[in-house]
C-alpha cells in the first residue's frame, strides 16, 4: 500500500539554524499538507499546497516557514531561523483530491536546542 | 472559528466495546475523519462522515449527527493493541485544512 515518507525521522539542531524537512507525498496525490504537534498538544495545521502554490496556510506559518515542491516527487518544509517553540513533531500528509482522506507520514520529530 | 471537544481520556477492558464521543462548532461543515495515533507515531486514518449516519469498518464504527454537531466512533471487541489516541478531525467548506481535537487517550485493559 502506498504511504507518504519522510526524512530525516529525528532532527536535532541549534536555535537560529536553518532546517529542511523533507517528504515524499503518495506518488498520485495532488494536494500536500505540513500539520506540527507539539509534545501533549494536538495536531495543528500549518500549511497546504497545492498546484506549486500555497494554497491556505495558519496563523503559524509565518515568514520563517517556507515549502517547496523542488521535483516531481519531495516536498519540503523550510523553517530559516529556528526557534526554541519549533521543536514539535512535523507531519507532512498528501490526498488525492481536495475533498479526499488525507494520509500522514510518519513525521520528523524536531529538537531546537 | 471551530471548537472541537472530545474526552481527554477513556479505559476499557479488552473484548469490551467503547464509544468516543466528538462534538463540533463550526460553519459550513464539510466532514469529519477520526484517526488513531499510536504514542510517537503519526495519525493513521480510521473512517470518515460526511452525510449523517454510521459508517461501518470492521471492529471501528463512526456516526455522525450534523444537526446536533455530534459524532462518535464505535470499537467494538477490544484488543490490547487498541490502546491509542482517538483524533476527531473536522474540514469546513472552503478551506482545506483540518481541525483537529486534542484526542481521546483510550487504555485498554486485559
Amino acid at each position: 500500500e502506498p504511504e507518504v515518507t519522510q526524512t530525516p525521522s529525528h532532527q536535532v539542531t541549534q536555535m537560529g539554524q536553518e532546517v529542511i524537512l523533507r517528504c515524499v507525498p503518495i506518488s498520485n496525490h495532488l494536494y500536500f499538507y505540513w500539520y506540527r504537534q507539539i509534545l501533549g498538544q494536538k495536531v495543528e495545521f500549518l500549511v497546504s499546497f497545492y498546484n506549486n502554490e500555497i494554497s491556505e496556510k495558519s496563523e503559524i506559518f509565518d515568514d520563517q516557514f517556507s515549502v517547496e515542491r523542488p521535483d516531481g516527487s519531495n516536498f519540503t518544509l523550510k523553517i530559516r531561523s529556528t526557534k526554541l517553540e519549533d521543536s514539535a513533531m512535523y507531519f507532512c500528509a498528501s490526498s488525492e483530491t481536495l475533498a479526499d482522506t488525507q494520509y500522514f507520514g510518519p513525521g520528523t520529530r524536531l529538537t531546537v536546542l | 472559528g471551530q471548537n472541537i471537544d472530545q474526552p481527554t481520556e477513556m479505559t476499557a477492558t479488552e473484548g469490551a466495546i467503547v464509544q468516543i464521543n466528538c462534538t463540533y462548532q463550526t460553519s459550513g461543515f464539510n466532514g469529519l475523519f477520526w484517526y488513531q495515533q499510536h504514542a510517537g507515531e503519526a495519525p493513521t486514518f480510521l473512517s470518515y462522515n460526511v452525510l449523517d449516519g454510521l459508517e461501518e469498518k470492521g471492529r471501528f464504527s463512526s456516526f455522525l449527527s450534523r444537526s446536533k454537531g455530534y459524532s462518535y466512533l464505535l470499537l467494538k471487541e477490544l484488543q490490547m493493541k487498541d490502546s491509542a489516541s482517538y483524533l476527531c478531525a473536522v474540514r469546513s467548506t472552503g478551506f482545506q485544512k483540518l481541525v483537529f481535537g486534542t484526542g481521546t487517550r483510550l487504555l485498554v485493559s486485559p
